[in-house]
């Protein structure tokens, strides 16, 4: 499985927009990056996986270029309850271990 | 609609003394079943997966065990807790098929080993 490399740390403020990078040099062809963020004290939950380019849904966009070398989470407007630690996965499709490192703490602030 | 439980949600236990964790899952068959343990501040370890019934990957040695005696349910054991078990255990279930390979996390069990 590919190793992934993100800040430990970020700052932000309510109402901004948040990216957050993962580097993944190692990705293989057939592996997908996946996103989840962990509340304290409850388990993680999933919020977006991408192969290439560019994904959306209702609560985040994934921004992966040709290389896929590393992918950009983004949390348009965040609010303070946004606070939590975001981990960047990759793996195969059908892939059956996860591995989540140790994340970036997003902290927002009023 | 799918739920996983684990219990119990808290656990203080002296060192030495056994360990049993129990998780399920409704409403699914045939999951992927994992258990993590997460440290104070830590991100979270993968100690054990499985793909079906008394089928049990390790990934970390340690003094912990897994079973799954059922389709559904998977068991974390130690005979002798040390100190540096104590944790936020977190245990999930995948399909590991579909358009999404998507995991699901239960409430946890925080354990202290004193």
């Amino acid at each position: 499985l590919a190793k992934t490399t993100q800040p430990i740390s970020m700052d932000s403020y309510e109402g901004q927009e948040v990216n957050i990078t993962c580097s993944h040099n190692n990705i293989a062809t057939n592996d997908y990056i996946t996103w989840y963020q962990q509340f304290p004290s409850q388990g993680p939950r999933f919020i977006i996986q991408g192969y290439k380019t560019k994904v959306t849904n209702e609560v985040a966009s994934l921004f992966i270029p040709a290389d896929r070398k590393s992918s950009t989470l983004s949390l348009p407007r965040v609010s303070l309850s946004d606070t939590a630690v975001y981990y960047c996965l990759v793996g195969s499709y059908n892939f059956n271990k996860f591995y989540f490192g140790s994340g970036t703490k997003l902290n927002v602030k009023p | 609609s799918q739920t996983i439980h684990q219990w119990p949600a808290t656990l203080v236990q002296p060192v030495g003394s056994p360990l049993s964790l129990e998780c399920t899952v409704e409403g699914t068959s045939n999951p992927n079943l994992y258990w993590y343990r997460q440290a104070a501040g830590r991100g979270l370890q993968l100690l054990f997966y499985s793909v079906g019934i008394g089928q049990i990957s390790s990934e970390v040695p340690q003094n912990l065990s897994a079973s799954r005696p059922q389709d559904r349910q998977f068991i974390l054991s130690s005979k002798k807790l040390l100190l540096s078990d104590s944790g936020f255990y977190l245990c999930a279930w995948s399909l590991g098929r579909g358009d999404i390979n998507e995991q699901f996390f239960g409430p946890g069990t925080r354990l202290t080993v004193l």
